[in-house]
């Protein structure tokens, strides 16, 4: 079945800099990537995703990058503020079947 | 109002009790799950409903047993609870396209 590796697992920066966290999944015919973001005491919440036809897709200061031939996807931040400090989590999916979601990064944010 | 809503959010009990969490989804979406989130964050698939019936089970104990009385609730009833179900349980829903809504969770405590 798939399986999803997700690092670091812990990433501390200063406000205004940049973060990447990085995944790999193992099932070539995954073609759903999303990225959840989960607050202290709160649920996942989706903050961007990408499909296999897509190589790159952008809002605002959050980008997500897909790599299929190397299996990897990334997710970018830019700019980042302390409110974006959370554990982020990536998945991966091949169809409608089960999301298997990453380890989780935990990222904070210093002002 | 809140899409996926799960009671209740805090669950405190004896090893042996048997306990339920119910969660229900307004967002006409027909497909829901439960996932086990463990102290290290991990996320990790229970199981999954379609209009009501099973379609994922993880190999999850038969302590554990899921109710769909419709497409728009599944409940989770947990019997003979060990230390080990010590977890933060979160319900969530599925559009046609692969997105997951997550409820808040409830965090389950086995004394």
């Amino acid at each position: 079945g798939e399986n999803v590796e997700q690092h670091p697992s812990t990433l501390s920066v200063q406000e205004g800099d940049s973060a990447v966290i990085k995944c790999t999944y193992s099932d070539s015919a995954s073609n759903y990537f999303p990225w959840y973001k989960q607050e202290l005491g709160k649920g996942p919440q989706l903050i961007i995703d990408i499909r296999s036809n897509v190589g790159e897709k952008k809002d605002q200061r959050i980008a997500v990058t897909l790599n299929k031939t190397a299996k990897h996807f990334s997710l970018h931040i830019t700019e980042t503020q302390p409110e974006d400090s959370a554990v982020y989590f990536c998945a991966a999916s091949k169809r409608t079947d089960k999301l298997i979601f990453g380890t989780g990064t935990r990222l904070q944010v210093f002002p | 109002d809140t899409a996926v809503s799960q009671t209740p959010k805090y669950l405190v009990t004896q090893m042996g009790n048997d306990k339920s969490i119910k969660c229900e989804q307004n967002l006409g979406h027909d497909t829901m799950y439960w996932y086990k989130q463990d102290s290290k964050k991990f996320l990790k698939i229970m199981f999954s409903y379609n209009n009501k019936e099973l379609i994922i089970n993880e190999t999850v104990p038969n302590r554990f047993s899921p109710k769909s009385p419709d497409k728009a609730h599944l409940n989770l009833h947990i019997n003979s609870l060990e230390l080990g179900d010590s977890a933060v349980y979160f319900c969530a829903s599925k559009t046609n396209t692969g997105e997951l809504f997550f409820g808040e969770g409830s965090r389950l405590t086995v004394l």
